[in-house]
């Protein structure tokens, strides 16, 4: 079975501080990892995926196999940044579809002035 | 704005009563989900629909729920006999699929208290 773990469920720094949201994963497929955000008052929206290797608003995540792992960081924390973070797992099974997602029990980040 | 619209925005109801929530996609996307998140927890998935097909149910769906997408454009999530283990954050979310670059977007979602 698929299992996505968020281990802290509230994380505070200080602004201009280095953050990193945890994320572990089980399972036995080939998996793609998303981060989700959602900002006070507002949706649930993509942050970044895997596949895509990209940066958004200064936050990257690498997917670390061997470790089960997609962390998110960003090496300088905005007080805009403060959000509740979702990781979340989709299967890469044929049929499958990427909308299926398994999320974690979100993470929400405090930044500090 | 052109995003995804939920209806109603709070309900509040009486156990045994049955409630109807609305989704409206955005307008070329031809997936919809439904999603259910509770108190300190991430969203649960339940269900999705491909135009009118209801391709996927989750086994939290159970049999007093009712999703359904008549014309492939909006969708409708009846709770029959409503429970207080019912009440939750629906959300609902729509997509262009397109293996690598689906991506969802999500709607306020609807807040239901079962009193």
């Amino acid at each position: 079975a698929q299992r996505v773990t968020q281990p802290e469920k509230l994380l505070s720094v200080f602004k201009g501080a280095p953050v990193e949201l945890k994320c572990n994963y089980s399972y036995s497929g080939s998996p793609e990892l998303f981060w989700y955000v959602q900002y006070s008052r507002q949706r649930l929206q993509l942050l970044l995926r895997h596949i895509s290797r990209e940066s958004i608003k200064g936050f990257t995540a690498d997917l670390n196999k061997g470790e089960t792992s997609f962390h998110l960081k960003k090496p300088f924390a905005q007080e805009e940044d403060s959000a509740m973070y979702y990781c979340a797992l989709s299967k890469v099974d044929r049929g499958s579809t990427l909308g299926r997602l398994y999320f974690g029990r979100g993470t929400q980040l405090t930044v500090w002035p | 704005d052109t995003g995804v619209s939920q209806d109603p925005r709070h309900k509040i109801t009486k156990r045994g009563q049955n409630v109807t929530f609305r989704c409206d996609p955005i307008s070329e996307h031809n997936r919809l989900y439904w999603y259910r998140q509770t108190l300190g927890q991430g969203p649960e998935f339940l269900t999705y629909f491909q135009n009118e097909a209801q391709l996927e149910k989750s086994r939290l769906l159970s049999d007093r729920f009712s999703a359904e997408r008549p014309k492939g454009s909006f969708s409708t999530l009846e709770i029959q006999r409503t429970e207080q283990g019912d009440s939750a954050m629906y959300l609902c979310a729509s997509s262009l699929s397109g293996r690598s670059k689906e991506k969802l977007f999500f709607g306020s979602g609807t807040q239901l208290s079962v009193l």
